[in-house]
């Protein structure tokens, strides 16, 4: 089946940093990707939509200059977390979709200190 | 009034118990409805979708979809410790840009 591999699993930085997290689609191309945040014992929450070749179109109330995405290839979406603070840990999931079902990367533990 | 409603739990059963999972839905455009299953710190694993109303099955696993009540299921038989975990439904309407739109999820332990 599908395959969307996820990196890193986990990554603790120092406030003010700048985290990237990669999103590769293994056996199929994917023009589009989707990122997510998940908070503790919470639903997914759509933060935006990555296109191939093109700009990525953001959730109300997500910051796009925080939270730059480039979707540079078809097996390739990345999400950067700029300036990153305490407030932007969290568990980041990307997704990408095949057919039908979409697949779930396993997802990007972000811890600011 | 949120367009998904799944019960959050926590749901407890005993192992061989068979469990059920529910999701209401509040827009009829929805085509394609999903479940998902996700263990701590994992992301989401496909169990199952399914395209209008009816029934599908897969091994211990299955789905039921009624959209004249706007009510889907998912039934697992036999259920196993290594159940245990999130259960998230999803729904897509084509027409939504290829969004899904989750359910809150419902935390399951099979307890042995």
């Amino acid at each position: 089946g599908a395959v969307v591999s996820q990196h890193p699993s986990r990554v603790i930085c120092k406030s003010g940093t700048s985290v990237k997290i990669e999103c590769r689609s293994l056996d199929f191309q994917a023009t589009t990707m989707f990122w997510y945040r998940q908070f503790p014992k919470q639903s997914l929450m759509l933060m935006a939509t990555s296109n191939e070749g093109s700009k990525a179109t953001y959730e109300q109330g997500v910051e796009k200059d925080k939270f730059l995405i480039n979707h540079a290839s078809l097996t390739l979406s990345t999400l950067t977390v700029t300036s990153a603070h305490p407030e932007d840990s969290s568990f980041y999931i990307c997704s990408a979709r095949e057919r039908v079902g979409y697949t779930f990367g396993s997802g990007t533990r972000l811890t600011v200190v | 009034q949120k367009e998904v409603e799944q019960d959050p739990g926590p749901l407890s059963v005993p192992e061989g118990a068979i469990v059920s999972l529910n999701c209401t839905y509040s827009n009829s455009a929805f085509q394609y409805f999903m479940w998902y299953r996700q263990y701590s710190r994992k992301g989401p694993e496909l169990l199952m979708y399914t395209y209008s109303s009816g029934n599908k099955e897969d091994g211990r696993f299955t789905a039921q979809v009624d959209k004249s009540s706007k009510y889907i299921s998912l039934f697992i038989r036999d259920s196993q410790p290594s159940d245990s975990a999130t259960y998230l439904c999803a729904m897509l309407k084509e027409t939504s840009g290829s969004r899904l739109t989750f359910g809150e999820g419902t935390q399951l332990t099979v307890n042995p």
